[in-house]
């Protein structure tokens, strides 16, 4: 069954500091895998597609990464600032275009 | 150019009632897709249009119904609405089929309530 885990689930960190989301994924075929965020009350927005060549995407303070063997991906957000927090959707698309979503990791940065 | 809208933003409803939630896409894209959001499920998928066709639909009851017009806007209908129907409901729209590298821009979401 393909499914889309994310870790941790929630996250409480100091403004300023840096953190890494996890998200293992077993989609398989794979098409590619997107990072979203979106904030409370509002949609999903896209921060990130990478598809199964590319290991690193950068956003601004948001990088992913991408291990397409071990089939994890992670999002590390630098120097995070108030307006990080909200939740952080992994994504993954079959070449079908089945997409599988994870469960968000909620995401609060701290003054 | 104008992002996804929809349309109601907040919904109250009773049990047994049925609803219907608009949805105007991106100026140009075709494909328009439908979520169901809840605290516990996170994101699950209900079905994609395009071009006025249903080209794919997740695991939903029949109660869940869809449709797409020729200026690609979309409606959702749900009827006999349950307590465990209350939900975000998103929609995301894109140029082509989703499955693609195309990316996905979601609406801000229709909140529905179900008392």
């Amino acid at each position: 069954k393909n499914q889309v885990e994310q870790s941790p689930q929630s996250l409480i960190i100091l403004e300023g500091k840096n953190c890494t989301l996890q998200c293992n994924y077993t989609v398989s075929p794979f098409s590619n895998l997107r990072w979203y965020k979106q904030d409370t009350g509002r949609g999903p927005v896209s921060l990130t597609i990478m598809t199964f060549s590319e290991n690193t995407k950068s956003n601004g303070r948001y990088t992913a990464t991408l291990d397409a063997d071990t089939k994890q991906s992670s999002l590390h957000i630098t120097a995070s600032q108030l307006s990080d927090s909200a939740s952080y959707i992994c994504v993954v698309s079959s070449p079908r275009g089945t997409l599988t979503f994870g469960k968000g990791t909620m995401l609060l940065v701290s003054p | 150019k104008a992002g996804v809208t929809q349309t109601p933003r907040y919904l109250i409803k009773t049990r047994g009632q049925q609803v219907t939630l608009s949805c105007s896409p991106i100026s140009g894209h075709r494909s328009v897709s439908w979520y169901q959001q809840t605290p516990g499920q996170g994101l699950q998928f209900l079905f994609e249009y395009f071009s006025e066709t249903q080209r794919n639909k997740g695991n939903f009851p029949g109660r869940f119904s869809g449709r797409q017009f020729s200026n690609s806007r979309s409606e959702m209908n749900v009827s006999t609405l349950e307590l465990g129907d209350s939900a975000l409901y998103l929609c995301a729209s894109s140029l082509a089929s989703r499955g693609n590298y195309n990316e996905q821009f979601f609406g801000p979401g229709t909140r529905l309530t179900v008392l």
